[in-house]
């Protein structure tokens, strides 16, 4: 068991870019949430896949935000035209399921800098 | 609605006990508690499901009060890895949880 993966580590984009981030779960994880941490700030949530369900995309600030996940294994999250606010870390965490009865795995996080 | 974590911040001394509260104005079905460091990704605790519900590892223990709508955080004879930022998650069973601002825990020698 490898645990949550999370891929860049580190972003750096010009504002009005688009950016995609990966998110890999831990392996038969039905669960997966997106969350974002501005700078010394707490986790803001984005939004949450449970099997094959709709996601609960209640979290996203703007219709420039969007996610998707394949079955219940990667997901990325895409950001258009980015703009300088949207800089922070994007962490994602999966679980065994949902229902926030287990604990959550988080990744190592993507830091994300809009110039 | 976003729990309220007190207090904000604190420095305790090495061996010394503390004590992070999480309150919310909703009814709580779980709480959740993860500690952050510094530049790493937070890390699992404890989760508490039942009102009146207490865990420990070692010495940290939780409580969960579910008629209050809140749950305490105990750090009994603190040690320097207990530094970090502590987050409580409150949700409902069929709600992303929604985690508090933070409480920021200092332990030094």
């Amino acid at each position: 068991g490898a645990g949550v993966s999370q891929s860049p580590s580190n972003k750096v984009t010009e504002k009005g870019k688009d950016v995609e981030l990966r998110c890999d779960p831990i392996s038969g994880h039905t669960a997966l949430y997106w969350y974002r941490q501005r700078l010394g700030q707490g986790l803001e949530f984005l939004i949450y896949f449970q099997g094959n369900s709709a996601p609960d995309k209640s979290g996203l600030p703007s219709d420039r935000f969007s996610a998707e996940r394949t079955g219940e294994s990667v997901s990325t999250l895409t950001i258009q035209r980015t703009q300088q606010e949207d800089s922070a870390v994007y962490l994602c965490a999966s679980s065994w399921q949902g229902g926030n009865s287990n604990e959550q795995f988080f990744g190592p996080g993507t830091r994300l800098t809009v110039l | 609605q976003q729990p309220v974590q007190s207090p904000q911040a604190v420095i305790l001394r090495e061996g010394e006990d503390a004590v992070i509260n999480c309150s919310s104005s909703k009814a709580l079905y779980s709480v959740h508690w993860y500690r952050q460091k510094h530049g790493e990704a937070p890390v699992f605790l404890m989760i508490l499901l039942k009102g009146g519900e207490q865990k420990g590892h070692e010495k940290i223990s939780a409580s969960f009060n579910e008629k209050k709508q809140q749950s305490s955080l105990y750090l009994t004879a603190s040690q320097l890895s207990y530094s970090g930022t502590y987050f409580c998650g409150t949700g409902s069973s069929n709600t992303p949880l929604v985690f508090g601002k933070g409480t920021r825990l200092s332990v030094i020698a």
